[in-house]
C-alpha cells in the first residue's frame, strides 16, 4: 500500500519554541493531506484539511495562526506548531489523500503517518 | 457532540473466537465507514471500509456489518489471533464542503486477543 512518513518521530521542546513536523507521501502523490491530533485515550481529532497550492482548512476551535500548515508541493505538508505550550503536547498524525479508489477500498481513502509525539516542557 | 461512538473501550477474548467491536453513529449523511487498527505510537492503517449502501462487507477474517436503521456498524473478526491486538478505530467518511471528505473517527476500542 501507499506510504506516508513523518518527520520527527517524536519531538521535546521547551515552552515558547517553534516546532516544524513534515509529513511527506512517498510513493504517491497527494493533492490532499490531514492533519490530526491525538490525544490519551481519545479519538483522532481533525486539525485542518491541506490542499496542495491553497490555505488550508481548519476545523472549528483549531487556531491557524498557531498551528501553521503549508502544502507546497504534492508530496509534502509541514505543521509548525508556533510557541507552543505544554497543553500543546499531543501526537500528531498525519494522512494524506489517494483519491479514486475502485474494489472496496473506500472512497477517498487515507494513508496515515506514524505520528508524532510532541513534548513540551 | 461526538458523531461516532464506541462504547466500549476494551474487549478481550480467546484466540480463534470471534471478536466483535461495535461502533455507533448519528449523522445520516455519512458516505462510507471504515475500521483501522493502530498500534501504539503508530499511525492507523486501513482494515476494512462499507458503503452506506451496503450492509455486508467481507475481506478474509474480517466482516463489517452495516445497519443504517439503527445507525450502527460491528466489526467482527473470527477467529481471532493474537496479532489481532491493538486499538480499533471506527472511523465515517463524510462530506465537508468544496471537494473535501474528512473522516470523523471514534475513541477506539482496545482488543486484547489471549493465546
Amino acid at each position: 500500500g501507499a506510504v506516508v512518513s513523518q518527520h520527527p518521530s517524536r519531538v521535546i521542546c521547551k515552552s515558547g519554541t517553534s516546532v516544524k513536523i513534515e509529513c511527506r507521501s512517498l510513493d504517491f502523490q497527494a493533492t490532499t493531506m490531514f492533519w490530526y491530533r491525538q490525544f490519551p485515550k481519545q479519538s483522532l481529532m481533525l486539525m485542518a484539511t491541506s490542499n496542495e497550492g491553497s490555505k488550508a482548512t481548519y476545523e472549528q476551535g483549531v487556531e491557524k495562526d498557531k498551528f501553521l500548515i503549508n502544502h507546497a508541493s504534492l508530496t509534502l505538508s509541514t505543521l509548525t506548531v508556533t510557541s507552543a505550550h505544554p497543553e500543546d503536547s499531543s501526537f500528531y498524525i498525519c494522512s494524506a489523500r489517494e483519491s479514486g479508489l475502485a474494489g472496496g477500498k473506500g472512497l477517498n481513502e487515507q494513508f496515515f503517518g506514524p505520528g508524532t509525539r510532541l513534548t513540551v516542557l | 457532540d461526538q458523531q461516532v461512538k464506541q462504547n466500549s473501550p476494551s474487549l478481550s477474548v480467546q484466540e480463534g473466537r470471534i471478536s466483535i467491536l461495535n461502533c455507533d453513529y448519528t449523522n445520516s449523511m455519512f458516505d462510507y465507514f471504515l475500521w483501522y487498527k493502530k498500534y501504539p505510537a503508530e499511525g492507523p492503517t486501513f482494515l476494512i471500509s462499507i458503503s452506506s449502501i451496503k450492509d455486508k462487507n467481507e475481506d478474509g477474517r474480517f466482516t463489517v456489518f452495516l445497519n443504517k436503521s439503527a445507525k450502527h456498524l460491528s466489526l467482527h473478526i473470527v477467529p481471532s489471533q493474537p496479532g489481532d491486538s491493538a486499538v480499533y478505530f471506527c472511523a465515517a467518511l463524510g462530506y465537508s464542503g468544496g471537494s473535501n471528505y474528512k473522516l470523523t473517527f471514534g475513541k477506539g476500542t482496545l482488543l486484547t486477543v489471549n493465546p
